[in-house]
């Protein structure tokens, strides 16, 4: 089972802007769509981007995601402290098949 | 509101069997799929296995199948996670998770939980494997 990768840390001091990278395969990002999560230390995972762009309502705009071949990107801009968490994209895999996550960013608001 | 209420985890030894619950309120649970994700403690999330509406598709990640058994009764609006063979690596907090329907099939089998991605989770349960 081939897991996505992401970088194991990012960081960013307030008001900045900072991309999460995620980079896959054919069978996972290649050819279906990219999922973000945002993981507060104690708190349940959060939806923070579907469907590789879009966003659930209550997600501010801060929050945006791209896609292109094999990789995705989420960028947070106007960083905020509150933004400290860890972040994971996810993918359907047609190889396993089944579901696969990258393994996780730790994002540090300095 | 949505909630996804976990029980049913403790402390197990290896080799032994445990069952977890997810009790949903809040939404029509017989219109989602619904998953089973893990999180081994100071690690990544591992997706452990979906099941469709009507258990017509069910799926497990390889670390799991053939000793997992997932299944739902929408009668009682619960989730359940069998567990057998307990390995000290399935130590973990298990979280269980709405699915939202990806809103059109592309193709292949459209009823497969690749359709359905984790929407909202709940607060987990956690599963400690040890001797």
């Amino acid at each position: 089972q081939s897991m996505p990768t992401q970088p194991p840390s990012a960081s960013g001091t307030p008001g900045q802007r900072v991309t999460i990278s995620c980079s896959g395969s054919t069978s996972n990002i290649g050819d279906n769509y990219v999922y973000w999560y945002q993981h507060l230390p104690g708190a349940a995972p959060k939806l923070l981007i579907y469907r590789n762009t879009q966003r659930p309502s209550g997600i501010p705009d801060r929050f945006s995601g791209s896609k292109s071949a094999t990789s995705a990107s989420l960028a947070i801009s106007g960083l905020r402290f509150e933004d400290e968490a860890d972040y994971y994209c996810a993918a359907w895999d047609d190889s396993v098949p089944g579901w696969v996550f990258g393994g996780g960013t730790k994002l540090t608001v300095l | 509101e949505v909630q996804l209420v976990e029980s049913g985890g403790g402390l197990v030894h290896p080799g032994r069997s445990l069952r977890l619950s997810c009790a949903a309120s809040g939404f029509s649970f017989d219109d989602h799929a619904m998953h089973w994700v893990r999180q081994v403690p100071g690690k990544g999330l591992e997706w452990v296995s979906g099941i469709n509406w009507n258990s017509g598709r069910i799926a497990y990640a390889d670390s799991v199948k053939g000793r997992f058994t997932i299944s739902r009764d929408n009668a009682k609006n619960s989730l359940y996670l069998q567990m057998n063979s307990l390995r000290i690596a399935d130590t973990a907090l298990y979280y269980c998770v709405k699915g939202k329907y990806l809103g059109y099939c592309s193709g292949g089998d459209c009823h497969s939980v690749g359709y359905w991605y984790f929407d909202l989770w709940g607060r987990g349960a956690l599963v400690t494997v040890s001797a």
